[in-house]
């Protein structure tokens, strides 16, 4: 069974500072990849995905994550946070043989931008 | 857009009550999943359903069952609410990969939060 390690359960950062929330999977076969965003009281959005390419995927609200095949890595980052980021992350993952497309997902990384 | 409604955004209910949580999709995917999240513990996955009538186990289906009757609504159904389900519960659907040309993400309902007491 696939499990996801988001290694932090939170990241306190700076206004207009650069940020990495960490993603680590278990399988080493192929994968479907993705990032939710949660804002207090509502559902998950997705940021982005990973379904196959170019290794760096870029998302909304100026997102981007890396898909590391050999570490079983997918690491969102972006440049310069506001406030406004200040959510909870998902990572997830699906296998892309089990022919449901059930995501697996972290346990999630609070994202707090102070001033 | 994909829209994936919640029937409740907050339920509280008696210990031992029958509850029902209803979800709807406009879009026509043919998968739907009930999740269950906890702090500290992320989503898990309760039940899924890939058609009509056909459902599918999660990670932690003990004391739910679900009812897929139209392609559109998924149900979650607490038999006998305990104090451990209070919880937040996210509905999401999605296309099948087995069925279409593309792939997408799951899309989800806004979610109900069930306090039982």
């Amino acid at each position: 069974a696939q499990s996801v390690t988001q290694l932090d359960s939170q990241v306190p950062v700076f206004e207009e500072a650069p940020v990495e929330l960490r993603c680590n999977y278990s399988s080493s076969v192929s994968v479907y990849l993705f990032w939710y965003v949660q804002y207090p009281n509502q559902g998950l959005q997705l940021l982005l995905k990973y379904l196959s390419g170019s290794t760096l995927v870029k998302g909304i609200n100026g997102f981007e994550a890396e898909f590391n095949k050999s570490q079983t890595s997918f690491h969102l980052r972006k440049p310069s946070v506001h406030i406004s980021d200040t959510a909870e992350y998902f990572c997830a993952v699906s296998d892309r043989d089990s022919g449901y497309s059930t995501l697996t997902f972290g346990k999630g990384t609070m994202l707090l931008v102070s001033p | 857009d994909v829209k994936v409604t919640q029937s409740s955004r907050y339920l509280v209910k008696r210990t031992g009550e029958k509850v029902f949580l209803e979800c709807v999709q406009d879009m026509d995917h043919e998968n739907m999943f009930w999740y269950r999240q906890d702090p500290g513990l992320g989503l898990r996955l309760i039940y899924f359903s890939y058609d009509v009538k056909m459902k599918e186990k999660g990670d932690i289906p003990e004391g739910y069952s679900v009812s897929r009757e139209k392609k559109e609504r998924f149900s979650l159904i607490l038999e006998s609410a305990s104090t451990n389900q209070t919880s937040m519960y996210l509905c999401a659907s999605s296309f099948d990969p087995r069925f279409r040309a593309q792939i997408t993400e799951a899309f989800f309902g806004q979610g109900t939060r069930l306090t039982v007491v």
